[in-house]
């Protein structure tokens, strides 16, 4: 069975410092690993995904995130917080790639 | 192009009515998803469907709940008899075959539903 763990479901960082958003997986096999945003009353939008090849991968906006097999991490960051990065975020694994155990988010709050 | 759309965007249903969530998935999209979010929790998946077809039902409710992919039109998700519990976002999702762990779902922008 797969599962993902969203560590701290609010941060609040200061606008210019680091964004880290720390997601945690469990699978039996090698996972496809995913970040979405949400905005409120939208849909979730796709941040950046790891399925094979290069474990440090970046996605749109500015974020990325590093998969750490050994740690059974994929944590998501961004050098640079900009008050249009507060939103929702979650973390998503799947293994068949037809069914996704999503985490249970993390709200990012960015101060001016 | 279109992105995946739902409809309606709110619904409000007093408790005991039907519930009728529309899904049009993407064009080209054959696979659709439905997923609901309990409020302050993540996403679960309910049901993953083809044309005709449900693959995985897995996380569908056990009573009142169905869902479907006619071969012309919508996927529908149906909920009976409503409870105040089945008050949530319901977000579907599509992919063409192969894509969904390329670049993984498209989203829709969800439907709200109330019970009241």
């Amino acid at each position: 069975a797969q599962s993902v763990t969203q560590l701290g479901s609010h941060v609040s960082v200061s606008e210019g410092a680091l964004v880290l958003l720390r997601c945690n997986y469990s699978s039996s096999v090698p996972p496809y690993l995913f970040w979405y945003v949400q905005y409120p009353n939208q849909g979730l939008q796709l941040l950046l995904k790891y399925t094979t090849g290069a474990t440090l991968v970046k996605g749109i906006n500015g974020f990325e995130a590093e998969f750490k097999k050994s740690e059974t991490s994929f944590h998501l960051t961004k050098p640079s917080a900009h008050m249009s990065d507060a939103a929702e975020y979650f973390c998503a694994v799947s293994v068949t790639g037809n069914q996704f155990y999503f985490g249970t988010g993390t709200s990012l709050t960015v101060i001016p | 192009n279109a992105g995946v759309m739902q409809n309606p965007r709110h619904l409000v249903r007093r408790r005991g009515q039907e519930a009728r969530l529309r899904c049009s998935p993407m064009k080209g999209h054959s696979h659709v998803y439905w997923y609901r979010q309990l409020p302050e929790e993540g996403l679960k998946f309910m049901v993953y469907l083809q044309k005709e077809n449900i693959i995985d039902e897995s996380g569908m409710p056990k009573e009142r709940f169905s869902a479907e992919f006619p071969k012309e039109g919508p996927s529908i998700l149906r909920i009976q008899q409503v409870v105040r519990g089945d008050s949530a976002a319901y977000f579907c999702a599509s992919s063409s075959i192969g894509t969904a762990v390329n670049y993984g779902y498209t989203f829709g922008s969800g439907t709200r539903l109330t019970v009241v």
